[in-house]
């Protein structure tokens, strides 16, 4: 496609249930971001992939978070047993290599979680 | 640990006023990227800047990166109404390994 797409767009879920959110990159873009906005303020960094290797995890909340990528493609970010404070906005960006500072973002995933 | 500080956090103008929005930083940036974030959107990159000192105009928007590549500014001319949103810098660290993101301007401009 010709940008990032991620699915679902909005997601509810009960407290305890696992969700798994999914970012289809710009074709071609190596480099993929998975971030999260909470109401009215700006990015938290989560995960960076490099291919399909994840260099820096260090903005993974808690270790009910994880995130894969699949052929260099693809990419799913999974939270076991959500809580309350998970909701928020979960972002997803791609970028080339040689340009890692532009990134292309997609919708976003608004998670809540009830 | 780099961090990007913006300033101001909100701004509520009147149509046709002019602004500048600030993004300072004691570490150096091999570039620094402006997006700009509209309700129920993800960001949608504006510019980079690479060069120390360059200056980058769109049209009414006019952006600046410092000579030692650890600042930059954004400066909107005769805004208008489609200018709210929220905007945000980024740089590139200088391993090229990850972005960091400021926390944000809000924008909003009042017809």
């Amino acid at each position: 496609g010709a940008g990032v797409s991620q699915s679902p767009s909005n997601k509810v879920t009960e407290k305890g249930k696992d969700v798994e959110l999914r970012c289809d990159p710009i074709s071609g873009h190596t480099a993929l971001y998975w971030y999260r906005q909470s109401l009215g303020q700006g990015l938290e960094f989560l995960i960076y992939f490099q291919g399909n290797s994840a260099p820096d995890k260090s903005g993974l909340p808690s270790d009910r978070f994880s995130a894969e990528r699949t052929g260099g493609s693809v990419s799913t970010l999974t939270i076991q047993r959500t809580q309350q404070e998970d909701s928020a906005v979960y972002l997803c960006a791609s970028s080339r290599r040689e340009r890692l500072g532009e990134q292309y973002f997609g919708p976003g995933t608004r998670l809540t979680v009830t | 640990t780099q961090l990007l500080e913006q300033s101001p956090q909100f701004l509520s103008i009147q149509e046709g006023e002019n602004l500048t929005v600030y993004c300072n930083s004691s570490s150096v940036f091999s570039s620094l990227q402006w997006y700009r974030q509209e309700p129920g959107e993800g960001p949608v990159l504006l510019v980079t800047v690479v060069t120390g000192g360059e200056v980058k105009k769109l049209k009414r928007l006019t952006f600046q990166f410092g000579d030692a590549r650890k600042d930059s500014s954004l400066h909107i001319t005769a805004a208008q109404p489609g200018d709210t949103g929220l905007y945000l810098c980024a740089g590139e660290n200088t391993g090229g390994f990850k972005t960091i993101f400021g926390a944000g301007t809000r924008l909003f401009v009042k017809a």
